[in-house]
């Protein structure tokens, strides 16, 4: 079971590259969401999609485009790397709903920016 | 806006003991997730808590919901060193009820269990 697969697990760029990360779930799920973690402050939501076609910016959206074409896809666009998004990225994924609706992380990819 | 606190940051104890983490919010929700993180790997759900007066346990962890007063707790019982991980608490920042996947994390607790 393949559940929510991220690609790169490991980048370096330097300044003012650009580049995206892919995030892939093959679990149907609609919501599908950006983290990044950086030590001693948890993980803080990039952005969020309900659905395709459908995103909205989370709590540190500055740096970072979305786009949702497809269910299974989320990918993350960094236009122009800054060092201040040196950081561990981790994609989610979920269903909505009342009930027992957990959300599901890939592995992480780990950016560094010089 | 929500803000999610969890303490102690680090906890560092010994096999065999008890001890417990806590997790304060700030506005209403109805869900709050546990989850463990081990150094360099992704995060593994642990509970999802509903209600008021919620209750889950998995082995030595147990975890605890009490809307009125916004707090969660994870309750270690009798430590052993497999649980030495990162715990986070996280709150779905929805104010409609139901799962947005929207979440709000705490900063996490390094739990180290000496032998």
């Amino acid at each position: 079971n393949a559940g929510v697969t991220q690609t790169p697990k490991f980048q370096v760029l330097k300044t003012g590259q650009s580049m995206t990360l892919q995030c892939a779930q093959d679990m149907n799920h609609e919501y599908m969401s950006w983290y990044r973690q950086d030590p001693g402050m948890g993980l803080r939501l990039i952005h969020y999609s309900v659905g395709a076609g459908i995103t909205d910016q989370g709590e540190v959206p500055n740096g970072y485009n979305v786009s949702r074409s497809t269910t299974e896809d989320f990918p993350l666009r960094l236009l122009s790397a800054a060092p201040s998004q040196t950081s561990v990225y981790f994609c989610a994924s979920s269903s909505p709903g009342q009930g027992v609706t957990e959300a599901f992380f890939g592995q992480g990819t780990r950016l560094t920016v010089v | 806006e929500l803000k999610v606190e969890q303490n102690p940051l680090f906890l560092s104890m010994q096999e065999g003991k008890n001890y417990t983490i806590y997790c304060n919010y700030s506005t209403t929700s109805d869900r709050l997730y546990w989850y463990r993180q081990d150094p360099g790997k992704s995060l593994e759900s642990l509970f999802v808590l509903l209600s008021n007066g919620a209750v889950k346990q998995e082995g030595r962890l147990m975890a605890s919901l009490d809307t009125k007063a916004r707090l969660s707790t994870l309750h270690i019982t009798a430590a052993v060193h497999d649980l030495s991980a990162t715990y986070f608490c996280a709150v779905d920042s929805s104010l409609r009820g139901g799962a947005t996947n929207k979440l709000i994390f705490g900063t996490g607790t390094l739990l180290a269990v000496q032998p």
